[in-house]
């Protein structure tokens, strides 16, 4: 079952600037991680964050999390063209998958020069 | 050169034929999962399996099969119950518990209708 929705659908920005996606879920969750994934490629793991952390840096990639609200942030600062990708938050929320990750639809990031 | 392999990378099927797509991982993990992708949407997992012989059906099994007679190997076989094959196909595999470790992904198989 898909846990994590992904706001926007979809961003386009210029090189240089920020990018911001968040990422809301449903039920009380020990970790969120964030994967990339390039057209028609598999998932590339970002970061993770676990539930007693607030903030984590990765590079140029900054990810909050709040528990309280049950939603979670991906900042990527000085975009690059290269950052174009679909953006996924991906929970461990107990459901039927068991030991799997659950996944939102992900955010489309488009970056031009 | 560690990783995980999937293949083939086109796969072409015809009405009431069983396919099986590879998914092969040489990085000693013992959970492997299958997720089904659409356009536009995110990952729904189809089965997982957490140690060799073992597996469970995810959120969408009905008209896949697995098997997981190897660490390393987790076919999985779309039948000619599932109606509505065409999509992307994404093998993934962690250490253990995949919420508490980072799951790698191969580069995914697209399965067509003919």
């Amino acid at each position: 079952s898909q846990q994590g929705e992904e706001d926007p659908q979809a961003l386009s920005i210029q090189e240089g600037e920020n990018a911001t996606m968040n990422c809301s879920y449903k039920t009380s969750i020990n970790n969120l991680q964030w994967y990339r994934q390039n057209s028609g490629r598999g998932l590339v793991h970002l970061i993770l964050i676990r539930s007693n952390e607030r903030e984590k840096h990765s590079g140029r990639l900054r990810v909050t999390l709040d528990t309280s609200k049950k939603s979670s942030s991906l900042l990527i600062t000085a975009s690059r063209a290269a950052d174009t990708a679909s953006y996924f938050c991906a929970t461990d929320a107990d459901s039927n998958s068991g030991y799997a990750l659950n996944f939102g639809k992900g955010t489309s990031l488009l970056v031009t020069p | 050169d560690g990783g995980i392999t999937q293949s083939p990378k086109y796969l072409f099927r015809k009405e009431g034929q069983n396919v099986t797509l590879s998914c092969e991982q040489n990085l000693n993990h013992d959970a492997m999962y299958w997720y089904r992708q659409d356009p536009g949407q995110g990952l729904r997992l189809i089965y997982y399996s957490q140690i060799v012989n073992d597996f469970q059906k995810g959120d969408i099994a009905e008209g896949y099969s697995v098997s997981r007679e190897k660490k390393e190997s987790f076919p999985l076989t779309v039948t000619s119950a599932q109606k509505n094959p065409t999509a992307f196909y994404l093998c993934a595999s962690s250490i253990d518990r995949a919420g508490e470790e980072t799951q790698y992904f191969g580069p995914g198989t697209r399965l067509l209708v003919l």
